[in-house]
């Protein structure tokens, strides 16, 4: 499968600063990678999904001027979560799609806490 | 509306079996996925089924009933390393995954 890399593994910041999560897919060429959200106790929530070349597609009542998706090329897609507050805390974990059964191969996620 | 139902959490033996169940009403159906996470980590894969039937994998098993919506993940010869969430998950005729909340396994000595 798909070997999927993100960073930072975690980041502490303070309310109203902007935090980027990267995203890479190190062995496949994904057109395609998925942002989720989790928060604790909970199943994953897709925020979005980052096409290359193109704009994101968001979900129902996902700001798209506060998490911002940028896919810049094929192995790399960013998360911005701008002036991010202590509800945004929270674990990010992106994906990439693949094979014919269009299995998720998982990124490590990234553990955000804002002060 | 499109739905995954799956128990809360469930506790079992080290060494016994568990059946987690889940049913699910999607738009269209393309797959079931079932995946383990562990607390502060990502989800990682452990089964698909698309036919009716079952798919045995070493300890782990998963079955699946389209006529039913109907799925279950079955765990043999459980260790304590096997405590973790099982989510599952169903894909719908856009091939998006409908996450189900997860069903967290406590395995006892």
């Amino acid at each position: 499968g798909a070997v999927v890399s993100q960073h930072p593994s975690r980041v502490i910041c303070k309310s109203g600063t902007s935090v980027k999560i990267e995203c890479r897919s190190l062995d496949f060429q994904a057109t395609t990678m998925f942002w989720y959200r989790q928060f604790p106790k909970q199943s994953l929530m897709l925020m979005a999904t980052s096409n290359e070349g193109s704009k994101a597609t968001y979900e129902q009542g996902v700001e798209k001027d506060k998490f911002l998706i940028n896919h810049a090329s094929l192995t790399l897609s960013t998360l911005t979560v701008t002036s991010a507050h202590p509800e945004d805390s929270s674990f990010y974990i992106c994906s990439v799609a693949g094979g014919d059964r269009n299995e998720q191969f998982f990124g490590p996620g990234t553990r955000l806490t804002v002060l | 509306g499109q739905n995954i139902d799956q128990p809360t959490e469930m506790t079992a033996t080290e060494g016994a079996i568990v059946q987690i169940n889940c049913t699910y009403q999607t738009s269209g159906f393309n797959g079931l996925f079932w995946y383990q996470q562990h607390a502060g980590e990502a989800p990682t894969f452990l089964s698909y089924n698309v036919l009716d039937g079952l798919e045995e994998k070493g300890r782990f098993s998963s079955f699946l009933s389209r006529s039913k919506g109907y799925s279950y993940l079955l765990l043999k010869e459980l260790q304590m390393k096997d405590s973790a969430s099982y989510l599952c998950a169903a894909l719908d005729s856009n091939y998006q995954l409908i996450w189900g909340a997860g069903t967290k396994l406590i395995i006892k000595p």
